[in-house]
């Protein structure tokens, strides 16, 4: 079964440093989409991104984010300036419409600040 | 942000025996519910989900049921197996945002 796939599963950071979170999304889906989990709290929305650009974005997702589709295959979640704040689990998802079908998810990836 | 609701943070049920896991929501919009199942180190799996056009859906061991009335869902393993243990969360969304309202979850242990 097709799946979604994140490296790396763990990165620890130095505050301050940019960090590059990367997915593969199934194949055939159109819909892209970065969630993160802050230990002991929800799962929580970020970012949507379809047609390569940004349709959807939360209150978190400032400045300090970006997300990228370099090619056909990759989606990226770029955090410029990492703060302690930022440690969680991301995870990528994607779907093929962005309402009426599930989102599927990978494992994660656990971003550590120090 | 309380607009996906799981009031009970865990849940234990002996296998062979009815797994029932509910979710309240406020937010009048949502027309479509999910629900994933988490194990440790791993990302949510799709389980099941609804339209709100519907109250009913079944997929073998899982049927989810939708009270829009009551702003309720519930979802339903029969029979439950060890194999289930995990932690479920419920999930919405609207047609006008792409973004999934996740619950807390309910950590399910399915004892033998």
């Amino acid at each position: 079964e097709p799946e979604v796939t994140q490296t790396p599963s763990h990165q620890v950071t130095q505050m301050g440093q940019e960090v590059i979170l990367r997915c593969v999304p199934i194949s055939n889906h159109l819909y892209f989409y970065w969630y993160r989990q802050i230990l002991g709290q929800k799962v929580e929305f970020l970012v949507s991104f379809y047609n390569n650009e940004i349709s959807e974005k939360s209150e978190i997702f400032d400045d300090q984010f970006s997300v990228e589709r370099p090619d056909g295959s990759n989606f990226t979640l770029k955090i410029r300036s990492t703060k302690l704040e930022d440690s969680a689990m991301y995870f990528c998802a994607s779907s093929g419409q962005n309402f009426n079908q599930p989102q599927h998810f990978g494992d994660g990836t656990r971003l550590s600040i120090l | 942000d309380q607009q996906v609701k799981q009031n009970s943070p865990s849940l234990s049920v002996q296998e062979g025996r009815i797994s029932i896991l509910n979710c309240d929501y406020t937010n009048s919009m949502f027309d479509y519910f999910l629900w994933y199942k988490k194990y440790p180190a791993e990302g949510p799996t799709f389980l099941i989900s609804i339209s709100s056009i519907k109250d009913k859906n079944e997929d073998g061991r899982f049927t989810v049921f939708l009270n829009k009335s009551a702003k309720h869902l519930s979802l339903h393993i029969v029979p439950s197996q060890p194999g289930d243990s995990a932690v479920y969360f419920c999930a919405a969304n609207s047609e006008n945002t792409d973004k999934l309202i996740f619950g807390t979850g309910t950590r399910l242990q399915v004892f033998p």
